[in-house]
């Protein structure tokens, strides 16, 4: 089974804090993906990666950044949190056919920032 | 990008069949459509896939009209584990084009 995992469940930072959500897939995919995730707006992509080192902005990516230095993890950075921020963070994983593969999504991480 | 509508809420019994519809009016002709299961404090979990016509597995039927600007995840005889949250998602991940949209979800409640 594909397992992606999310390096922390909850989590709480300050307001201007410096923050890393870690993901990690041991399926080879080449394909990971950070959404956030806010009542009423169902998940909204913030980053995506298709290879390492390799990234795309998707819908929502204003005040976040991402690295992917190896295949297997892909990290979403708040470089200076703030409380519009607060939110469940998920990440996902996909193999690369080429076509919409199935994404395979962590148990997700609940930021909140004070 | 497709902008997906769903309705935010149904409510069913055991047993019966239900069928959640998600609009998706300016798909692109190479978006493919996607359902996923969200239980709480977990991932949303892929159900189905398809592009056009009827798709079966062991858990769901999903149906698209030729025009293809909706789609209608149909679960047959549900139970009290079918309660969560659905989501369809619109997108294409080929390549010189990745887009994928999520709809807002559905939250199923089935009743015993």
């Amino acid at each position: 089974d594909v397992k992606v995992t999310q390096s922390s469940r909850y989590l709480v930072k300050r307001t201007g804090e410096k923050v890393f959500l870690e993901c990690v897939q041991d399926m080879d995919h080449e394909n990971m993906f950070w959404y956030r995730q806010d009542p009423g707006l169902g998940l909204r992509l913030i980053y995506f990666s298709y290879d390492v080192k390799m990234k795309e902005k998707g819908d929502i990516p204003e005040g976040y950044s991402v690295s992917r230095e190896k295949k297997e993890r892909f990290s979403l950075i708040l470089e200076s949190a703030s409380t519009n921020q607060t939110s469940m963070y998920l990440c996902a994983s996909s193999l690369s056919s080429g076509s919409v593969d199935e994404q395979y999504f962590g148990p997700g991480t609940r930021l909140t920032v004070t | 990008l497709a902008k997906t509508t769903q309705p935010i809420s149904m409510d069913s019994y055991e047993g019966q069949e239900v069928n959640i519809t998600c609009s998706h009016n300016n798909i692109a002709t190479n978006d493919y459509i996607t359902w996923y299961q969200q239980f709480p404090s977990q991932g949303p979990r892929f159900i189905i896939q398809g592009y056009k016509t009827k798709v079966t597995n062991e858990v769901a039927s999903l149906f698209i009209p030729a025009d293809r600007k909706s789609s209608t995840l149909s679960l047959p005889r549900v139970s009290l584990s079918d309660t969560a949250v659905y989501y369809c998602l619109v997108g294409d991940w080929g390549t010189g084009r990745r887009a994928l949209t999520f709809g807002s979800g559905t939250r199923l409640q089935v009743q015993p």
